[in-house]
């Protein structure tokens, strides 16, 4: 069965400070898809970043970087430089391949608060 | 660019009515999908529909049916609401590209619903 852990129910920075959402997921297949989207207090999910399982490299998007370890089973989420606009609600999301079902399962989501 | 849409944006309803919420997937999607955000929790999903047809079924309670239109769009239908279905219900909608890959799933703004 899917399952996604994110341990950090809430972090809270100052804002310049850099912060690292951690994301651990189970999952018995061997072809499947990562994500984390954000959830600013205005309540819409917002798309971050898609990986599937044979691409590990990681990624850096402006201040935003993933860290994609299989031999883990993580897929972490750092934002450098935090800003106070960078607060919000993130989720790390799994998504198998096979069996023709395309759902997301959702970790609990981790709260970021960046204080100015 | 265009994103899904959702109506009504907001529902307020009382114990047993019924409601229906409606989804305008991204012109060319042809993947629905309708997740349930509880309160403080994690998005679940509920069912999908790809080309037309039901595609996958999550926890979604008998109470509820959903179909997807030939112009792509997908209404829910909630009967007997109970005041347990308050929640935010998110449409997300995705190229199926069918069914062989899995495209990243966009999400409308939701809508919530309260129930008295």
């Amino acid at each position: 069965a899917q399952k996604v852990t994110q341990a950090q129910t809430e972090i809270s920075v100052v804002e310049k400070e850099d912060v690292t959402l951690d994301c651990v997921y189970e999952t018995r297949d061997t072809t499947y898809y990562l994500f984390w989207y954000k959830q600013p207090p205005s309540g819409e999910l917002v798309f971050l970043i898609r990986r599937n399982s044979f691409d590990e490299q990681n990624e850096i998007s402006g201040r935003y970087s993933w860290n994609f370890q299989k031999s883990t089973s993580s897929f972490n989420f750092t934002i450098t430089a935090s800003q106070v606009v960078d607060s919000a609600v993130y989720f790390c999301a799994l998504s198998e391949a096979q069996g023709g079902s395309e759902k997301l399962v959702f970790g609990k989501g981790t709260k970021l608060t960046v204080n100015p | 660019a265009a994103g899904v849409i959702q109506s009504p944006r907001h529902l307020i309803k009382e114990k047993r009515e019924t409601a229906t919420l409606k989804c305008y997937p991204i012109p060319r999607h042809d993947t629905v999908y309708w997740y349930q955000q509880g309160p403080g929790q994690d998005p679940q999903f509920l069912i999908s529909f790809y080309e037309k047809m039901q595609s996958d079924k999550g926890s979604i309670p008998d109470r509820f049916s959903a179909q997807q239109f030939s112009d792509y769009h997908s209404e829910l239908n909630m009967s007997s609401l109970e005041l347990g279905d308050s929640a935010l219900y998110f449409c997300a909608s995705s190229d199926g590209q069918g069914g062989f890959q899995q495209d990243t799933q966009y999400f409308g703004p939701g809508t919530r619903l309260t129930v008295l």
